[in-house]
């Protein structure tokens, strides 16, 4: 069955750390895989996606993720957090062919100290 | 619009009775897909729509849940008999093409007393 799961759910971080969020994704086929955003108050917001080629994709607001097919991981990092980065964290993958519906994990609520 | 619209933002009803929830997303978007977040937990997936049709509505969880999209633009998430349970937010995204990103509408809160 089609499963994305993320290990952390709930991260406290002070300003100026660094962040790295797990993301393991289970799909029978080739996979297209994001993460979503969303600041308290707002909708879903991408960050970043990968669909094919370099492996370490660069999103909005200085995030990047890396896709290890070996490890099925699509981890999110960020080098240096900020305070306005305070919200919930979501991976999500849906498959290139067949059904085209996204599967989330169960997000990462993020707070970042001031 | 420039993005997904959700209409009510919010609403509340009681229990047993029916309720729709509206989706207008972004013009030109063929794809447009039904999710439903519950407290603490990640998006669950209902309904996918291509065009007109429901490429794939496994994600339902029972025939209280119906949705369409006759003309191939705005969505209708149709709830009857509600339940206290059927409480959560319901999300709408679409996409100009089922390979490229979903956008998100801000969605529609649910409660059932």
């Amino acid at each position: 069955a089609q499963s994305v799961s993320q290990h952390n759910h709930h991260v406290i971080l002070s300003e100026a750390a660094s962040l790295e969020l797990g993301c393991n994704y289970s799909y029978g086929g080739t996979v297209n895989l994001f993460w979503y955003v969303q600041y308290p108050g707002q909708h879903l917001q991408l960050l970043l996606k990968y669909f094919s080629g370099d492996p370490l994709v660069k999103g909005i607001k200085g995030f990047e993720a890396e896709f290890i097919k070996s490890k099925f991981s699509f981890n999110l990092r960020k080098p240096s957090v900020q305070w306005s980065d305070t919200a919930e964290y979501f991976c999500a993958g849906r498959p290139t062919s067949g059904t085209y519906k996204y599967i989330f994990g169960t997000g990462t609520r993020l707070k970042v100290l001031a | 619009g420039a993005g997904v619209s959700q209409t009510p933002s919010n609403k509340v009803t009681e229990k047993g009775k029916y309720v729709e929830l509206r989706c207008d997303p972004i013009s030109g978007h063929t794809a447009l897909y039904w999710y439903r977040q519950s407290l603490g937990q990640g998006p669950e997936f209902l309904i996918y729509f291509q065009g007109t049709g429901a490429a794939d509505d496994s994600g339902l969880p029972n025939d209280r849940f119906f949705a369409v999209r006759p003309e191939g633009s705005v969505s209708t998430l149709k709830i009857q008999r509600t339940e206290r349970g059927d409480s959560a937010v319901y999300l709408c995204a679409s996409s100009s093409s089922p390979n490229t990103e979903a956008f998100f509408g801000q969605g529609t809160r649910l409660t059932v007393v």
